[in-house]
């Protein structure tokens, strides 16, 4: 069974401070998203990394791809408040069929 | 381009009715995805479809559920019998090719509440 796992599960800061967020597990996936979900709402794609040490960047955000591809981080530079959201990983796993998602970080960014 | 299409985006039914929750994905998309949501939770895998075959329901409960994606038409993710327990919001979604760096894209979701 292959799962991931995302810290903090809660994080709630202040605008314009920085912060990371992570999605880990011990399998290895052939890929890795990141969605960002609002309240109401489906989750919207943020990004793919699809190699190991990727390093991809959108805006104030950057996500990395862990070398052995069983992690992945992402950070926020100078948070706003309209970065409030849950914050979701998913992997596509080599062997199985479905996408796997992570429990979620739910960021509360303050003005 | 219209994205993808869930609807309806509330229904409310009481407990032994059957509720039915269509999926229209991109134009284009052949693969479709239905997750399940419990509110302050992740998304849970139910069932991967292409067009006319079922690929992996391994996420679906044994009774009660099934899903569609016919020929022609929306899919469907029907729930017969429903239970307090299946109140939940549903979520589909589409992607185009089942490859490396697979993207799904997802509809607004319906919120199914039972009485």
């Amino acid at each position: 069974t292959q799962l991931l796992e995302q810290s903090p599960q809660f994080l709630s800061i202040q605008e314009g401070e920085n912060l990371t967020v992570y999605c880990n597990s011990s399998s290895v996936f052939s890929s890795l998203q990141w969605y960002r979900q609002e309240p109401g709402e489906g989750p919207v794609l943020l990004v793919t990394v699809v190699t190991g040490g990727e390093v991809k960047k959108l805006k104030r955000l950057t996500f990395q791809f862990g070398d052995a591809r069983k992690d992945s981080s992402l950070h926020i530079t100078a948070a706003q408040t309209g970065d409030t959201g849950l914050y979701l990983c998913a992997g596509d796993s080599y062997y199985g069929q479905n996408f796997v998602f992570g429990p979620g970080t739910r960021l509360s960014v303050l003005p | 381009n219209a994205g993808v299409m869930q609807n309806p985006r509330h229904l409310v039914r009481r407990r032994g009715q059957e509720a039915r929750l269509r999926c229209s994905p991109m134009k284009g998309h052949s693969h479709v995805y239905w997750y399940r949501q419990l509110p302050e939770e992740g998304l849970k895998f139910m069932v991967y479809l292409q067009k006319e075959n079922i690929i992996d329901e391994s996420g679906m409960p044994k009774e009660r559920f099934s899903a569609e994606f016919p020929k022609e038409g929306p899919s469907i993710l029907r729930i017969q019998q429903v239970v307090r327990g299946d109140s939940a919001a549903y979520f589909c979604a589409s992607s185009p090719l089942r490859d490396k760096g697979n993207e799904q894209f997802f509809g607004p979701g319906t919120r199914l509440t039972v009485l």
